[in-house]
């Protein structure tokens, strides 16, 4: 998992709630991403961030959003219009766009 | 748009012989290829890529894959397996021109038997 912390590992939250994932990382890379892992379904990108105060949205952004105003810090809000939020996030990152992403432990979230 | 098959769910094998993953793919010109390996409720680590050059890859922990541009597969093999390398396997793709956007399969799970 290298130089890349998610937290917190596990996260419960109640319907009609935002919740914000935290991802930091001090490789110095400047690109980060989020993906969404759910069983039998492989990873999904939700955003990505190739630097500083920029990002672009990925195949699934609805109900989520981000901000990148550090280059170390990524982090992902999940917010009460995300109608089924319960999945594993795994945050990753390169030294660029065109590199290898490297990813973080990941953060368990469960809607109850 | 960029796509990954891992045709089989689970890939039983026994401890010490040779463990095959498959993955196919599809995908507007080059591509770039990587194998991931997850274990329980953790990270995706890295096990190797393919950009350009030799179609043989080495990787981590004695895993290799081989890119073959006109079956558009990238299996991956070790040739002895260990009870440790049993996990999660994933499969992923991009376009050389689009290379954010990683495309991964649905992984295979891999059960080496003692």
């Amino acid at each position: 998992d290298g130089g890349i912390t998610q937290s917190p590992k596990y996260l419960f939250r109640k319907e009609g709630q935002n919740v914000t994932l935290s991802c930091e990382q001090n490789l110095n890379h400047d690109a980060m991403y989020w993906y969404r892992q759910d069983p039998g379904q492989g990873l999904r990108l939700i955003y990505y961030s190739q630097i500083v105060n920029d990002f672009q949205k990925g195949d699934i952004a609805e109900g989520y959003s981000v901000s990148r105003e550090k280059k170390e810090s990524f982090p992902l809000t999940v917010t009460s219009a995300q109608k089924n939020p319960t999945a594993f996030y795994l945050c990753a990152s390169s030294i660029s766009a065109t590199d290898t992403q490297y990813f973080g432990p990941g953060t368990r979230l469960t809607v109850l | 748009a960029q796509s990954v098959a891992q045709p089989e769910d689970q890939v039983n094998v026994a401890e010490g012989n040779p463990l095959t993953v498959k993955c196919t793919y599809s995908v507007s010109g080059n591509p770039y290829l990587f194998w991931y390996v997850q274990y329980p409720n953790r990270g995706l680590q890295f096990l190797l890529k393919y950009i350009t050059g030799d179609n043989l890859v080495k990787g981590s922990y004695g895993f290799e894959a081989e890119f073959n541009k006109s079956q558009t597969s990238f299996h991956l093999k070790k040739p002895s397996a260990l009870v440790s390398d049993s996990a999660l396997y994933f499969c992923a793709v991009s376009a050389t021109s689009f290379v954010n956007r990683l495309a991964f399969g649905k992984g295979n799970q891999v059960v080496v038997i003692p």
